[in-house]
């Protein structure tokens, strides 16, 4: 079927600004991730959802962000007033159980630009 | 610290040649270590999975090592293609975590 599918593909917002970032995962995956990557880097773990229930919010850089998964599929990654800091690719990860051998399968990811 | 370190960062390869590249890690205890392979402008796609007890694990043209005593891991590709131009990112999980340890990748070209 369909991998993870993200949107918008590319954000381009004012410094202050609110985003939301929305990740679809592969249907029936159970576990959610959410990775933030920067240029020539490998992406850093920012939360972690089993079904709607958010396990590890501790990558969370600050309180301006935040993420939900109220009906266990569909996740949003909310940036509230956004910084210039916070330019980078925001990927979206699910599995299909969770646990750490569980293989993880990324999403396209949503390049942010924050000016 | 990054608990996963890659080495080279970067490498240029003739088409048809082989090359090695390496990772080392610090993440304890240890439960698996995966090698992915992402495309520039991709997610990255998973290559092999390897845990504790396994040293070696072949995906094609790819062939893994882990040395778990030296917490070493390789990453052989055979007979480069064109198609091989990516980077190639090293992963560590602990045991019972589901938080991933990233490297920075190596970055692979090859040409023609």
């Amino acid at each position: 079927g369909a991998g993870v599918s993200q949107s918008p593909r590319y954000k381009v917002t004012k410094r202050g600004q609110d985003v939301a970032l929305r990740c679809d995962p592969i249907s029936g995956h159970v576990s959610l991730y959410w990775y933030r990557q920067a240029l020539g880097q490998g992406p850093e773990f920012l939360t972690y959802f089993n079904y709607e229930a958010q396990q590890d919010k501790s990558g969370l850089p600050n309180d301006r962000f935040s993420a939900e998964r109220p009906e266990g599929s569909i996740s949003t990654l909310t940036i509230q007033r956004t910084e210039q800091r916070d330019s980078a690719m925001y990927r979206c990860a699910s599995s299909l159980g969770s646990g750490g051998i569980e293989t993880q399968y990324f999403g396209p990811g949503t390049r942010l630009l924050v000016l | 610290k990054n608990q996963v370190e890659q080495s080279p960062q970067s490498l240029i390869i003739l088409e048809g040649k082989n090359c090695t590249l390496q990772c080392n890690y610090t993440v304890s205890p240890f439960s698996n270590l995966r090698w992915y392979k992402q495309d520039t402008g991709r997610g990255p796609v998973s290559l092999t999975i390897m845990t504790f007890s396994e040293n070696t694990k072949s995906n094609g043209r790819y062939t893994a090592t882990l040395d778990a005593d030296t917490k070493q891991s390789s990453l052989h590709i055979t007979a480069s293609q064109l198609s091989d131009s990516a980077s190639y990112i090293c992963v560590v999980s602990s045991q019972y975590d589901y938080k991933l340890s990233f490297g920075a990748g190596t970055t692979v070209t090859v040409r023609a």
